[in-house]
């Protein structure tokens, strides 16, 4: 199995600012035969389920705000919020779609500082 | 698309936890969709349990840490699919989750999510 590790495991950032999160994977997860990074992140907020914020490890799902970027490439990746916003208060994961199993990372809390 | 999951949220241990996604919107047997079930849990964080696909024919995969307890069908007649989980102890008590397996491999959109509580 491909293991997903997220860090830091929580973050309190300054709204306004940036606030960024990491994702390592235990094997790339670049495809060969497209080129494509098959690397998702999410947001979850209580009481609802995870919405895909990020696809192929930088392309924005649709209505997501640009604030939100995803960068990375092999077994690196990040995801970052250049200015915070009150709304941004969830949980982040990642997830790896290379392989069955599919895996996701163990999150990362975001807050407000 | 909307995924519409129902079933019981409290199962007896050693029996069989039973959750059924209705689907809108799309169908079960696209050529570039597949169909899964997730959970999610303190312990054990999101886990992706399975999926099951049309390809010219039904393809099924599981994770191995519950394949011989899983069992996830399609229904056409219904357009919808199930998930089947036997044998189930206190450590399968989760939120669990339908979602859509996109083209752009990734998962969107998500049921409700179901509670689902092991316990006599």
């Amino acid at each position: 199995d491909i293991v997903m590790t997220q860090s830091p495991d929580s973050l309190a950032v300054s709204l306004g600012e940036r606030a960024t999160i990491n994702c390592k994977s235990s094997q790339s997860i670049l495809k060969s035969s497209d080129k494509k990074n098959y690397l998702n992140w999410y947001q979850r907020k209580p009481g609802q389920p995870p919405k895909l914020l990020i696809y192929w490890a930088s392309t924005r799902e649709s209505g997501v705000p640009d604030r939100f970027s995803g960068s990375g490439s092999g077994t690196d990746f990040t995801l970052t919020i250049s200015s915070l916003q009150a709304e941004d208060v969830a949980v982040y994961y990642c997830q790896q779609y290379y392989s069955i199993p599919i895996t996701f990372g163990q999150g990362t809390r975001l807050e407000i500082k | 698309v909307q995924l519409q999951q129902s079933g019981p949220g409290l199962v007896k241990p050693s029996e069989t936890l039973s959750l059924t996604c209705a689907i809108s919107g799309d169908s079960v047997s696209n050529n570039g969709a597949s169909w899964n079930w997730i959970r999610q849990s303190p312990s054990r964080g999101l886990e992706w349990l399975g999926r099951t696909y049309y390809r010219s024919k039904w393809f099924s995969d599981y994770a191995l840490s519950v394949k011989s307890r899983i069992t996830i069908n399609p229904d056409t007649s219904k357009n919808q699919f199930s998930l089947q989980l036997n044998s189930v102890s206190p450590e399968d008590t989760a939120v669990y989750y339908c979602t859509r397996g996109m083209s752009v491999a990734a998962f969107g959109p998500w049921g409700q999510g179901t509670l689902v509580t092991v316990s006599s």
